[in-house]
């Protein structure tokens, strides 16, 4: 079993449509996750961290549920321009290491 | 402020062959990260440095493979005796301090393809 695992969909939306992304992880000590955006042939960039209580960033909704290890990513209202995978990503407990989801391919079409 | 940077941008080499890859991180960022990313794959963790301490190598795939850091600044990616499966996205990351909640920032990657 990976250690952080997504559906590498592709999730094919029209614009405006609510979309949302899950991950899960194996690794219970896990200490920081977070939400990166990497477009086509583009280096990855941090979208979002997720903290334990929920946090929203404009259309974007991050939660995290421990208990069943995993992650969530809410895109509300997409835009054309969300096109792009989304990777899921862990930090060891050790603080050292990041563990990247192998990501979730969104369309958004017009 | 200048990020991340990387060269070469694109690495074509035959197999068996030497390759070194260069990452320049932002100025005054202590902690430094090497990744790489094969076609439609996550991101997979290679080797982390974080000021004078030894790096953490735990995520080298073969011996082949060697990282420097000069200076607590540049540095270097090696692969030695490249081969077909090293082909690949290689990207560095760089940080201010290492802190967990810290964002890395990523250079453009190497794009690598060994004939």
């Amino acid at each position: 079993r990976k250690e952080v695992e997504q559906d590498p969909g592709p999730f094919n939306v029209p614009e405006g449509a609510t979309v949302a992304f899950n991950c899960t992880y194996s690794n219970s000590a896990s200490q920081s996750f977070f939400w990166y955006r990497q477009d086509c042939r583009k280096e990855p960039k941090l979208l979002m961290s997720v903290y334990s209580s929920g946090n929203e960033d404009g259309r974007f909704t991050a939660q995290l549920n421990r208990a069943s290890q995993y992650i969530s990513l809410l895109i509300r209202d997409s835009k054309l321009s969300d096109s792009a995978t989304y990777l899921c990503v862990v930090r060891n407990n050790a603080g050292n290491m990041l563990t990247f989801g192998g990501g979730t391919r969104l369309m958004v079409k017009p | 402020g200048a990020g991340v940077s990387q060269s070469p941008s694109n690495k074509v080499t035959e197999k068996g062959k030497d390759v070194e890859l260069r990452c320049d991180p932002i100025s005054g960022h202590t902690a430094l990260y090497w990744y790489r990313q094969s076609l439609g794959q996550g991101l997979e963790f290679l080797i982390y440095f974080q000021g004078n301490s030894a790096p953490d190598k735990s995520g080298l795939p073969s011996d082949r493979f060697s990282a420097e850091r000069t200076g607590g600044s540049v540095s270097t990616l090696t692969i030695q005796r490249t081969q077909q499966e090293d082909s690949a996205v290689y990207l560095c990351a760089s940080t201010q301090g290492g802190g967990r909640r810290e964002t890395q920032y990523f250079g453009p990657g190497t794009r690598l393809l060994v004939l």
